[in-house]
């Protein structure tokens, strides 16, 4: 069965430095892998995805993540983080078990960026 | 742009009523789902559905039961509300995999207090 795992639950990082939010799943198949992001009183939006293809995806507010298939980890990145990235971070997982449409969703990592 | 609303942002309710918790997507997305947010937990899916009329349990179905009876609306129903049940509940919708994005969107959430 899908399970994610979020090590961190708060991240604090002053601004301007970089940070990395590490996320790991456990499924024995083909998987699609998610960062969404959820600002404060706001519902979840997606920061982006992985499918298929270039290991190495990119958000258009310069956030990245790598598909790493051995160690089954999607940890996310951003080498100078702003004080508009607070936010809450899920990490999530569907696979082929389900079709790829049911998503199971990590416990959420809080960035607290300090100025 | 889609749009998921929800009925309510916030709502309390009293031990023992009856709760129903509504949903619209306009983007025409055969799957809908129902999710409870938790500190800590994450998202927790609850009940989903891929089709009219159609629905399977989530992770954490005991307590709620679901309606679709339109492709554009997805109702929550709390058959007797419980203390336990008092949390952030977000709906949220998408196509079906490998149609589109697999990008599932978010309604703004709604706050249940149950006392």
């Amino acid at each position: 069965a899908q399970s994610v795992t979020q090590l961190d639950s708060q991240v604090p990082v002053f601004e301007e430095a970089p940070v990395e939010l590490r996320c790991n799943y456990s499924s024995s198949v083909s998987v699609y892998l998610f960062w969404y992001v959820q600002y404060p009183n706001q519902g979840l939006q997606l920061l982006l995805k992985y499918l298929s293809g270039s290991t190495l995806v990119e958000s258009i507010n310069g956030f990245e993540a790598e598909f790493n298939k051995s160690q089954t980890s999607f940890h996310l990145r951003k080498p100078s983080v702003h004080i508009s990235d607070t936010a809450e971070y899920f990490c999530a997982v569907s696979d082929e078990e389900t079709s790829y449409d049911k998503v199971i969703f990590g416990p959420g990592t809080s960035l607290s960026v300090i100025p | 742009d889609v749009k998921v609303t929800q009925s309510s942002r916030y709502l309390v309710k009293r031990t023992g009523e009856k709760v129903f918790l509504e949903c619209v997507q306009d983007m025409d997305h055969e799957n809908m789902f129902w999710y409870r947010q938790d500190p800590g937990l994450g998202l927790r899916l609850i009940y989903f559905s891929y089709d009219v009329k159609m629905k399977e349990k989530g992770d954490i179905p005991e307590g709620y039961s679901v309606s679709r009876e339109k492709k554009e609306r997805f109702s929550l129903i709390l058959e007797s509300a419980s203390t336990n049940q008092t949390s952030m509940y977000l709906c949220a919708s998408s196509f079906p995999s490998g149609v589109a994005t697999d990008t599932q969107y978010f309604g703004p959430g709604t706050r249940l207090t149950v006392l």
